[in-house]
C-alpha cells in the first residue's frame, strides 16, 4: 500500500509569492493534518481536516489556509511568503477512530523562501 | 498552554541502553506518543502510552507516569541506525486530534 505522498518534494520561492503544497493520505484515511518543521525543532501543528471540514487550527497567521477534497487529499496554501516560512512542511494522515496516537507522515515538502 | 520538555542531545555507543525523558504540561491528557525521525525523513510512530506503566516493543520501550506528567523512551541494544531525532508528543486539546511535539532529542550512536 502506498504511504502518504506529498508534492512537490522541494520548492524555492521568493518573498511575497504564494505557494500551494499537496498531500494524498493513505487509502482509507479520512483525517489529514499539516505541520511545519523548522530546522532543529519539532513539527508544529498548522491545520487538521476530517471529512472535508476543518477540525483544528494551530497558531499560524491567516496567510496560511488549507482545504480537503472529496477524495480526502489536501492542499496547504501560504500567501505573501516570508523568509521565516522556510521549513519542511509535513502532512500526516490517520484512520478514523484510531485516536491521535498514530499518525502517518509523508516525506514532506522542503520550502525555501529567498 | 501545552508544552513538552526533553533533552536536546544524547550520545551513546553501540550495544548500550539509553533513556530519553519527557515531561509535559497539558490541560487534558490523552496519552503520550513517541516518534523517530532520521535526518531529512518523515517522523515515524514508535509507541503510545495512555495508562501508567511500561509498554515494550522489541528493543524499544516506553514508560508513562501520569501523576508525575512524565514519560520516557528506552532504547536497548543500540545500533548505529538508531541515530536519529526522537520526539515525544501529546494531543492538542484545541485542535481535534492533532499533536503537540516536543523539540526533540538528537541521539548519536557511535561504534
Amino acid at each position: 500500500d502506498a504511504g502518504v505522498t506529498q508534492s512537490p518534494t522541494h520548492l524555492i520561492k521568493t518573498r511575497g509569492q504564494q505557494v500551494t503544497l499537496r498531500c494524498s493520505p493513505i487509502s482509507g484515511h479520512k483525517s489529514v493534518s499539516w505541520y511545519q518543521q523548522v530546522l532543529g525543532q519539532g513539527p508544529q501543528f498548522i491545520f487538521q481536516y476530517y471529512e472535508k471540514e476543518e477540525r483544528g487550527r494551530g497558531n499560524f497567521p491567516d496567510r496560511f489556509s488549507a482545504r480537503q477534497f472529496p477524495n480526502y487529499s489536501s492542499e496547504l496554501n501560504v500567501n505573501a511568503l516570508l523568509l521565516g516560512d522556510s521549513a519542511l512542511y509535513l502532512c500526516a494522515s490517520s484512520l478514523p477512530g484510531q485516536g491521535t496516537y498514530e499518525q502517518y507522515f509523508g516525506p514532506g515538502t522542503r520550502l525555501t523562501v529567498t | 498552554g501545552q508544552s513538552l520538555e526533553q533533552p536536546s542531545e544524547v550520545t551513546a555507543v553501540e550495544g548500550a541502553i539509553v533513556q530519553i525523558n519527557c515531561t509535559y504540561q497539558t490541560s487534558g491528557f490523552y496519552g503520550l506518543s513517541w516518534y523517530q525521525q532520521h535526518d531529512g525523513g518523515a517522523p515515524t510512530f514508535l509507541s503510545y502510552n495512555a495508562l501508567d506503566g511500561l509498554e515494550e516493543t522489541g528493543r524499544f520501550s516506553s514508560f508513562l507516569s501520569r501523576s508525575d506528567s512524565y514519560g520516557y523512551l528506552l532504547l536497548q541494544e543500540l545500533q548505529m541506525k538508531d541515530s536519529a531525532s526522537y520526539f515525544c508528543a501529546v494531543r492538542d486539546d484545541q485542535a481535534g486530534t492533532a499533536l503537540i511535539f516536543g523539540k526533540g532529542t538528537t541521539l548519536s550512536v557511535s561504534s
